[in-house]
Formats: structure tokens, C-alpha cells, sequence
């Protein structure tokens, strides 16, 4: 299957600082990328979709000021939290899908564990 | 009316027996269908996917369409305790596009 990384894999952050979070597809070209987060013992909460030279595409109730999304390139896109508050703190997870003949599946990366102080 | 429906559980099944997950979606055109595990603390790992009506086997695990009833299912036979995760349905509209997920069903089971 296709392989997607994310780094790093865990980060802790004083408040009021920005962490940058990379999505990478290793094995495929990814022309759409999500970015999800994920509370504890909750469901998975899209954040926005980003399509590879776009603009993300938020969800309702996402800052796009705060959550600063770039898909520059089929293979990597970055999801940066800017100004990050202990609210903040989170699972963070990217998915990725191709226009190859998995188009139509999506495929997660490992996820990022954010702690802000 | 949520877009897509899953029983919260938890579900419990001893070693060995069927599990059977179920899903039911709102919006008849949808295309895709998939059933992702998700294990405590980790990312989801896709393990299904259905596109057309009827069953769609890969190992212990068995996916069941119906478009007309808005329904998709996931069976696991011969369960293990390893199989023990939460699992989540997705739906997805058209070719491009986001999917849109379920809360998840916890499946434990017990040895």
C-alpha cells in the first residue's frame, strides 16, 4: 500500500510559539492532502483539504490565520500551528490520495502528538 | 441527521466468533466506501475498501454494500484479540474529494 510519513512524530512546545508539522507521500504523488486532529477518545476532525499548488480549503470553525497549511509539491505538504496554546495540544494526522488507480482511497500518515505548555 | 452513522458500541466478542460492524450513510450518491482500524494512540490504517453493491472478502474480513438500504458492514471472522481497535466508515461522494468519517466502533475482543 501507500506509504505516507509525518515529522516529527511528537513535539513539545512552549505557548506562544509555532510548530511546523511535514506530510510527506513517499511512494506516491499525492495531489490531495487532509489534515485532521484528533482529541482523546474522540472521532477524527477534518481541518482542511489541500490540493498540490492551492489554496487549502478549511473546514468551518478552522483558523486559517492559525493553521497555516502549504502543499507545494505532490509529496509534501505542511501544516504549521502558529502562536500554539495548550488548547492546541493534539493528535494531528495527514492523509493523502493520488490520482493513480488507488485514486479514490486515502491514506494516513502516523500521526503528530502536539503538547503545548 | 449525521452523514454518516455508526453504532458507538463498544462491541465485545470472544476469540474466535464474528464481529459485524455497521454503517449507514445519507447521501445516496456516494461512491466510495471504505472501513479504516484505528488502534489506541495510533492513525487509522485502511483495511477495506468497496465501491459496488454486494460482498467484498480480503482474509478475516468480509465488506458488505447496499446502496438501495445506505448500508455498509464489516465482518471479521474468527476473531482475535489483536483485531481489538476502534473502527471507523468512510464515505466518499465523488472521485475527488474528501471522505467523511464515522465516530468509530470499539471492537474488543476477549480471549
Amino acid at each position: 500500500g501507500a506509504v505516507v510519513s509525518q515529522h516529527p512524530s511528537w513535539v513539545i512546545c512552549k505557548s506562544g510559539t509555532s510548530v511546523k508539522i511535514e506530510c510527506r507521500s513517499l511512494d506516491f504523488q499525492a495531489t490531495t492532502m487532509f489534515w485532521y486532529r484528533q482529541f482523546p477518545k474522540q472521532s477524527l476532525m477534518l481541518m482542511a483539504t489541500s490540493n498540490e499548488g492551492s489554496k487549502a480549503t478549511y473546514e468551518q470553525g478552522v483558523e486559517k490565520d492559525k493553521f497555516l497549511i502549504n502543499h507545494a509539491s505532490l509529496t509534501l505538504s505542511t501544516l504549521t500551528v502558529t502562536s500554539a496554546h495548550p488548547e492546541d495540544s493534539s493528535f494531528y494526522i495527514c492523509s493523502a490520495s493520488s490520482a493513480g488507480p488507488s485514486y479514490n482511497e486515502q491514506f494516513f500518515g502516523p500521526g503528530t502528538r502536539l503538547t503545548v505548555l | 441527521q449525521k452523514e454518516v452513522e455508526q453504532n458507538s458500541g463498544p462491541l465485545s466478542v470472544p476469540e474466535g466468533a464474528i464481529a459485524s460492524l455497521n454503517c449507514t450513510y445519507s447521501d445516496r450518491g456516494s461512491q466510495s466506501f471504505f472501513w479504516y482500524r484505528q488502534y489506541s494512540g495510533k492513525s487509522p490504517e485502511l483495511i477495506m475498501s468497496i465501491y459496488s453493491n454486494g460482498d467484498k472478502e480480503d482474509g478475516r474480513f468480509t465488506a458488505q454494500l447496499n446502496k438501495a438500504s445506505q448500508y455498509v458492514s464489516l465482518l471479521i471472522r474468527d476473531s482475535q484479540p489483536s483485531d481489538s481497535a476502534t473502527y471507523l466508515c468512510a464515505v466518499r461522494l465523488s472521485d475527488a474529494g474528501k471522505s467523511t468519517f464515522g465516530d468509530g466502533t470499539t471492537l474488543t475482543v476477549k480471549p
